[in-house]
């Protein structure tokens, strides 16, 4: 059955330094991988999307890569500021018109 | 970005009695929606997919005569909660896309739902 996993823990990281947080899946043959952030109480807001021919994508302090060899996403937030803090979801999609099922997320906390 | 507006934010009824959550997509017109619920510190759960003018297509899992899903208008999907539990009492939300943008999904600010 497809999977997508998340790193479990929460992810606890000083202010100023790059977080990073992994997204793997199984069973899945993504064309796209989205990585959306939720704030508590909150709907998710989109972040960025990542096709599977480009390798890394970049928005600002965001960036996202995708191996498709490894399956598996990579989402790094370098300078990271208290602000950051929320729980941030993973979703691959095979087409584009496909239903969006997420991972369970990380929760990243930065400490000033 | 696209705006996608749910309602109403939260919600206490009480056991058997039946709530409707609105989903309104504001500035695009949504042929599909989707609802998900999320359980505290769980993701969110996929629970069924509303395709304007036809029947919602469920989840496994997923009763339809407990969640009815009605998407009678590009811009309006509502689910309804029917007979509602304690047991349902979770954070309901829906997303939508717009076709005009690319793959992504805005989402609506959630339902907080208490069966009492």
């Amino acid at each position: 059955s497809q999977k997508i996993e998340q790193n479990s823990e929460a992810l606890n990281i000083q202010e100023g330094k790059t977080a990073t947080l992994t997204c793997n899946y199984t069973n899945y043959s993504p064309a796209y991988l989205q990585w959306y952030r939720q704030d508590p109480g909150r709907g998710p807001v989109f972040l960025l999307l990542i096709r599977e021919n480009e390798k890394e994508k970049r928005k600002e302090r965001l960036k996202v890569t995708f191996d498709t060899t490894l399956k598996q996403s990579l989402f790094h937030i370098t300078a990271s500021q208290p602000a950051d803090s929320a729980t941030y979801l993973c979703a691959p999609l095979e087409d584009q018109g496909g239903k969006l099922i997420f991972g369970q997320g990380t929760e990243l906390s930065v400490k000033p | 970005g696209a705006v996608v507006s749910q309602h109403p934010s939260r919600v206490i009824c009480k056991s058997g009695t039946s709530v409707k959550i609105e989903c309104r997509s504001l500035d695009f017109q949504a042929t599909t929606m989707f609802w998900y619920r999320q359980f505290p510190k769980q993701s969110l759960m996929l629970m069924a997919t509303s395709n304007e003018g036809s029947k919602a297509t469920y989840e496994q899992g997923v009763e339809k005569d407990k969640f009815l899903i009605n998407h009678a208008s590009l811009t309006l999907s509502t689910l309804t909660v029917t007979s509602a539990h304690p047991e349902d009492s979770s954070f309901y939300i829906c997303s939508a896309r717009d076709p005009g943008a690319d793959t992504e999904a805005f989402f609506g600010q959630g339902t907080r739902l208490t069966v009492v």
